[in-house]
């Protein structure tokens, strides 16, 4: 089965800190994902990797920035969280739909940040 | 820029019953998935629909694409208490593997 490990299920913070929260695969998968999910919006892509030391712009990247160091592991980083990124964090991977013919994603459990 | 809608946003139904949840999206694809998500859990993947005119069922779930129309439909089948989640559909962008969610579609179903 594959295996979407989230270091932190929940986090407290101040508006400032800085907030690291990790992701990692055990499956190999060239893609990896970075989402936030608040009510009434759904899930929103913040950033998206093809491979070690690549990655994308999502749709709302501002206030976030990431690493791919491994291919394996894949980090979302707040360089100074504020109060509306209070939201649950989704990691995904997946690999090429042009290898597979399929797109699936594969979720980690979710990070649940609350920053006061 | 594509966008996904789904509806309804929010189902209550007597068990029992059937019902359709609808996914509607804005652009080209032909590669549509499902998800469901129970309170406080992640997203666990449902359907996988690769091509126009899929159709995939799961116990009393069956899910199918057009993808002239642009639309997917989810069909609960005498729906029980135990499928109460929430229900995304995500669509595929045609460059590649990212992909766009719906909003939800949160289901109760009641005794």
């Amino acid at each position: 089965d594959v295996k979407v490990t989230q270091s932190s299920r929940y986090l407290v913070k101040r508006t400032g800190e800085k907030v690291f929260l990790e992701c990692v695969q055990d499956m190999d998968h060239e893609n990896m994902f970075w989402y936030r999910q608040d009510p009434g919006l759904g899930l929103r892509l913040i950033y998206f990797s093809y491979d070690v030391k690549m990655k994308e712009k999502g749709d709302i990247p501002e206030g976030y920035s990431v690493s791919r160091e491994k291919k394996e592991r894949f980090s979302l980083i707040l360089e100074s969280a504020s109060t509306n990124q209070t939201s649950m964090y989704l990691c995904a991977s997946s690999f090429p739909s042009a290898y597979v013919n399929t797109g699936e994603l594969f979720f980690g459990e979710g990070s649940r940040l609350t920053v006061l | 820029e594509l966008k996904v809608e789904q509806n309804p946003l929010f189902l209550s139904m007597q068990e029992g019953k059937n019902y359709t949840i609808y996914c509607n999206y804005s652009t080209t694809s032909d590669r549509l998935y499902w998800y469901r998500q129970d309170p406080g859990k992640s997203l666990e993947s449902l359907f996988v629909l690769l091509s126009n005119g899929a159709v995939k069922q799961e116990g009393r779930l069956m899910a199918s694409l057009d993808t002239k129309a642009r639309l997917s439909t989810l069909h609960i089948t005498a729906a029980v208490h135990d499928l109460s989640a929430t229900y995304f559909c995500a669509v595929e962008e045609t460059s590649g593997s990212r992909l766009t969610f719906g909003e939800g579609t949160q289901l109760t179903v009641n005794p």
